[in-house]
C-alpha cells in the first residue's frame, strides 16, 4: 500500500532551470494538494486540484504550474527556478475536504 | 479568508505531565478543524479531526482536542505526554462555506519537547 508517493526526495536546481516534482497517489482520491514548508511558517498551499482535468491556484501559486489529466498524478512543475523557491514540497491526498489527507515524505528543493 | 493561529513555537513537557498545544482560528462559516503531526524528515501526519458533533474529538496515539465555537479554539491535548510524543505539531482549518475551494490552511506549527 504504497499511499502518496514523490520524487525525487532531494533536488538541486540552478537558478533559471526548471523541474517536474511527480507526485502520485494510488487510493484514488479525488482531492490532491501541493504545499511548500518554510521554516516558521507552516505549510503553504500552492495549487490543488478536486478531481482530474480541475486544478486551481493557492496562496502561493506564482512561478509554479500544475495538471491534473489523471486521477492518480498531480505534477508540480516550477518554470525557472528562483532561490526563493528553496523549500520542502508536499503533496497530499483525501477523499474529500473533510477527510484525512495523506501526505507524502516530501522533496527537499535547493536552489542555487 | 481562513486562518489559523498557533501562538508557541515551542511548548515544554515533563515525561508523564499532561499536555496543551494551543490552537484558534478564523472562518466566515463552519469550520473543518484538524490536527497533523510530523516527524523529522517525514511527511505530516494525521491525529484527529473536528467536523461536526461531540465538541471533545480523540484521536491517534491517545491524543484529544477539544472544539469551542464561542472562543474559536481547537486545542490538542494528552492526560500524560510520552517522550516519543516530541514532534512538530500542526493545526488545519477548512471554511465550510468554500464550497470545496481553497484546500486547507495551516498554522506554522508548535514543537512539542517532551523531557524525561
Amino acid at each position: 500500500n504504497a499511499g502518496v508517493t514523490q520524487t525525487p526526495k532531494f533536488q538541486v536546481l540552478k537558478t533559471g532551470q526548471s523541474m517536474t516534482l511527480q507526485c502520485a497517489q494510488d487510493m484514488n482520491h479525488e482531492y490532491m494538494s501541493w504545499y511548500r514548508q518554510d521554516p516558521g511558517m507552516g505549510l503553504r498551499l500552492i495549487h490543488y486540484s478536486v478531481g482530474a482535468g480541475i486544478t486551481d491556484q493557492g496562496e502561493v501559486p506564482n512561478g509554479y504550474n500544475v495538471s491534473r489529466s489523471t486521477t492518480e498524478d498531480f505534477p508540480l512543475r516550477l518554470l525557472s527556478a528562483a532561490p526563493s523557491q528553496t523549500s520542502v514540497y508536499f503533496c497530499a491526498s483525501s477523499s474529500d475536504w473533510n477527510t484525512e489527507a495523506f501526505f507524502g515524505q516530501g522533496t527537499r528543493l535547493t536552489v542555487v | 479568508a481562513q486562518s489559523v493561529a498557533q501562538p508557541e513555537d515551542q511548548v515544554n513537557v515533563a515525561e508523564g505531565n499532561p499536555l496543551t498545544v494551543k490552537c484558534t482560528y478564523s472562518v466566515s462559516g463552519n469550520p473543518y478543524l484538524f490536527w497533523y503531526v510530523q516527524y523529522p524528515n517525514r511527511g505530516l501526519q494525521f491525529l484527529l479531526k473536528y467536523i461536526t458533533g461531540d465538541n471533545l474529538v480523540k484521536g491517534s496515539y491517545g491524543f484529544e482536542a477539544e472544539f469551542n465555537k464561542s472562543q474559536t479554539s481547537f486545542h490538542l491535548k494528552k492526560p500524560s505526554a510520552l517522550v516519543s510524543d516530541s514532534a512538530l505539531y500542526f493545526c488545519a482549518v477548512r471554511d465550510t462555506t468554500g464550497g470545496g475551494a481553497d484546500g486547507l490552511t495551516f498554522g506554522k506549527g508548535t514543537h512539542l519537547i517532551i523531557q524525561p
